[in-house]
């Protein structure tokens, strides 16, 4: 079955610092790999996602993650917070053959400082 | 990638009453699906909405308390009955299985039972 862990229920950083935000999967076979954000009060906006290729991908507002097998990792990263950024993270993961479910983590809700 | 209007936004209920949620998407889908977030959590699968035939429940959820209909291809129901505060939530519908779509959601119902 898959699973999903976000590292870290709660990250806070500096305007402009990196952001970097932990997501590890267990899937038993090649997974589809999400990133949504939530923003308070609204519903979920797809950040990135892998399903095959390249495995840098490249978001929307600066984001991107990388899928690395061997570590079972999608860690999400940004190299310059912004104020705007302050919202909820979610990593999701589904499998070819679930008929595309998806299974979330807990969340990561980041937080930014002036 | 598609669009989605899930109604009503919000609503505050009485217990022992039925919601009806709407999931209108813009152009035809082969799978929706219907999540639940309850507070500070993250999201659980409900059920897959299959047009013409029942819909596939998760474990820990079942038909006589959120029944489900699907009779085209762009609009599905959930329906939450015999409601008790435990079931105040947000309430998301999501589209995908497909490339195009990349497993996009509605901007969610906010219940509350009172």
């Amino acid at each position: 079955a898959q699973s999903v862990t976000q590292l870290g229920s709660h990250v806070s950083v500096s305007e402009g610092a990196l952001v970097l935000l932990r997501c590890n999967y267990s899937s038993s076979v090649p997974p589809y790999l999400f990133w949504y954000v939530q923003y308070p009060n609204q519903g979920l906006q797809l950040l990135l996602k892998y399903t095959t290729g390249a495995t840098l991908v490249k978001g929307i507002n600066g984001f991107e993650a990388e899928f690395k097998k061997s570590e079972t990792s999608f860690h999400l990263t940004k190299p310059s917070a912004h104020m705007s950024d302050a919202a909820e993270y979610f990593c999701a993961v589904s499998e070819s053959g679930s008929n595309y479910k998806l299974t979330f983590g807990k969340g990561t809700l980041l937080t930014v400082n002036p | 990638s598609a669009v989605i209007s899930q109604k009503p936004s919000r609503d505050i209920c009485q217990r022992g009453t039925s919601l009806t949620i709407q999931c209108q998407v813009d152009s035809q889908v082969t799978m929706m699906f219907w999540y639940r977030q309850q507070p500070g959590q993250s999201l659980t699968l409900i059920a897959t909405a299959n047009q013409g035939s029942e819909a596939t429940y998760e474990s820990g959820f079942v038909i006589d308390k959120f029944p489900i209909s699907r009779p085209n291809l762009t609009f599905s129901t959930l329906t939450v009955s015999n409601m008790s505060p435990e079931d105040s939530s947000i309430y998301l519908c999501s589209v995908g299985g497909t490339t195009d779509y990349g497993y996009t959601f509605g901007s969610g119902t906010r219940l509350t039972v009172v």
